[in-house]
């Protein structure tokens, strides 16, 4: 069964980095048939896609975060993780990570982590 | 405002269908898959269906969906309380070159 979890400051200050882990167990993130993905909601509002990262190398990011955001794998510890620099008080938000299938769908989500900007 | 639009809200008696439609251009359902997924208050989305019409294992054959065009559209039947959820549809968008998710549709059981 795979399980991901994320894990989050829980607190971030106004133009600061934010970073999120997620750690994949029950099946092994360096594979050729998937992307992992990240996935925000900000509160009572909808899913807004961030990006996804194969293990490859290949990375694809949302256009209108491109240019504070960057995702990585550490295939060693299963993990994958997002950077979203410069962070403002509408990056607040819970952040899901998943796994993107080929087709494409996000077939397994984390239980999400939730992201407060503040000064 | 998201590139694939959903109705806000849809309600309807125990029992009974729901539908709820999904809708968006060439560059992402016309020429992509769709997926549904579900969110239970307080919960994770889950994937309800993907491929346009297929059921992951476990999900119930209560829930049903389809594609046209540029448009998608889930169906529940036997509707139960237990299904009071946000619903989203999902897909790739090739001008974005990246997923884009319906607004979503908060389904109500009367």
């Amino acid at each position: 069964q795979l399980q991901l979890q994320e894990s989050a400051p829980g607190l971030v200050k106004t133009s600061e980095t934010l970073s999120l882990t997620c750690t994949v167990s029950g099946g092994f993130i360096n594979t050729r048939s998937y992307f992992w993905g990240w996935i925000r909601q900000t509160p009572g509002k909808g899913l807004e896609w961030i990006g996804n990262v194969h293990f490859s190398g290949n990375t694809y990011y949302n256009p209108s975060l491109r240019s504070r955001v960057t995702l990585s794998m550490d295939t060693s510890k299963n993990q994958f993780f997002l950077n979203l620099r410069s962070v403002t008080a509408s990056d607040t938000a819970t952040y899901y990570c998943a796994r993107r299938t080929s087709e494409p769908s996000f077939d397994s989500w984390g239980q999400g982590a939730l992201v407060t900007v503040s000064s | 405002q998201s590139m694939l639009t959903q109705p806000p809200s849809v309600s309807a008696a125990p029992g009974q269908k729901v539908t709820i439609s999904c809708s968006g251009s060439p560059s992402n359902i016309g020429n992509f898959y769709v997926s549904w997924y579900q969110q239970l208050p307080g919960t994770a989305p889950k994937l309800l269906i993907y491929d346009n019409d297929k059921r992951p294992s476990g999900i119930s054959d209560r829930f049903s969906a389809s594609k046209s065009g540029s448009s998608a559209t889930l169906a529940i039947t036997g509707l139960q309380t237990g299904d009071e959820a946000e619903y989203y549809c999902g897909t790739w968008d090739t001008s974005l070159n990246g997923g884009v998710f319906g607004g979503g549709t908060k389904l109500t059981v009367l």
